[in-house]
């Protein structure tokens, strides 16, 4: 196992298109987690899943958002009529129990024209 | 609501020389803290973390943090740094039934 994983690494989108992106977590992690990344900013919460339940959505997230686990291993992040301030690194996590050490994937990075 | 302040967005140093990467956080029950390392074009990494028992964690690479109750504190430091050490530097605390809170970050810039 070498890691968290996603795709794609980069997405280049028009305004008021649906974009999704997938992560790979570590084979037995149970938990997953969103963040978002923009410049000069550290990683912001969006959501997390154990298992495949998802347990927490930030109060931030648009209900354009929206991420599924379906058979808790694999997750994907769909965003839905992208707007420009979109355009952000979206990164994922995954660990094995609550306090334990994430382990982040290299991010999505999406740029919304 | 969780919040961590890291006050020095950038820090440039010279080599071989000390750093502290300053973090404080705002909580007020049992916290666990960590400190992630991002390099350049790379994805975040843990660098060490506090989650009970000795208030100084080390990392393997030479940094330590200790961390300090009644000051809400976690710095960074390192005695002696590297060029390898250019990244950015994030605090992150968590409690309990919360997620994780991330800073916003200290580009550590170290020079020859």
């Amino acid at each position: 196992d070498t890691g968290v994983s996603q795709n794609p690494r980069h997405k280049i989108t028009k305004r008021g298109q649906n974009v999704t992106f997938r992560c790979d977590p570590i084979s037995e992690h149970n938990r997953l987690y969103w963040y978002r990344q923009t410049l000069g900013q550290g990683p912001e919460f969006l959501t997390y899943f154990q298992n495949e339940a998802q347990l927490e959505k930030s109060r931030l997230l648009s209900d354009r958002f929206s991420a599924e686990r379906p058979k808790g291993s694999f997750s994907t992040l769909e965003i839905q009529r992208t707007e420009q301030g979109d355009s952000a690194m979206y990164l994922c996590a995954s660990s094995f129990g609550e306090i334990e050490t994430q382990y982040f994937g290299p991010g999505t990075r999406l740029l919304v024209l | 609501a969780q919040s961590v302040t890291q006050l020095d967005s950038q820090v440039p140093v010279f080599e071989e020389a000390p750093v502290e990467l300053r973090c404080n956080y705002s909580s007020s029950v049992s916290v666990y803290l960590f400190w992630y390392v991002q390099y350049p074009n790379q994805g975040l990494q843990l660098l060490l973390k506090y989650l009970s028992g000795s208030t100084l964690v080390e990392s393997i690479n030479g940094f330590e943090a200790e961390f300090n109750k009644s000051q809400t504190s976690f710095h960074l430091r390192k005695p002696s740094v590297h060029i390898s050490d250019t990244a950015e530097y994030f605090c992150a605390v968590r409690t309990r039934g919360q997620n994780f809170v991330f800073g916003p970050g200290t580009r550590l810039s170290v020079l020859p």
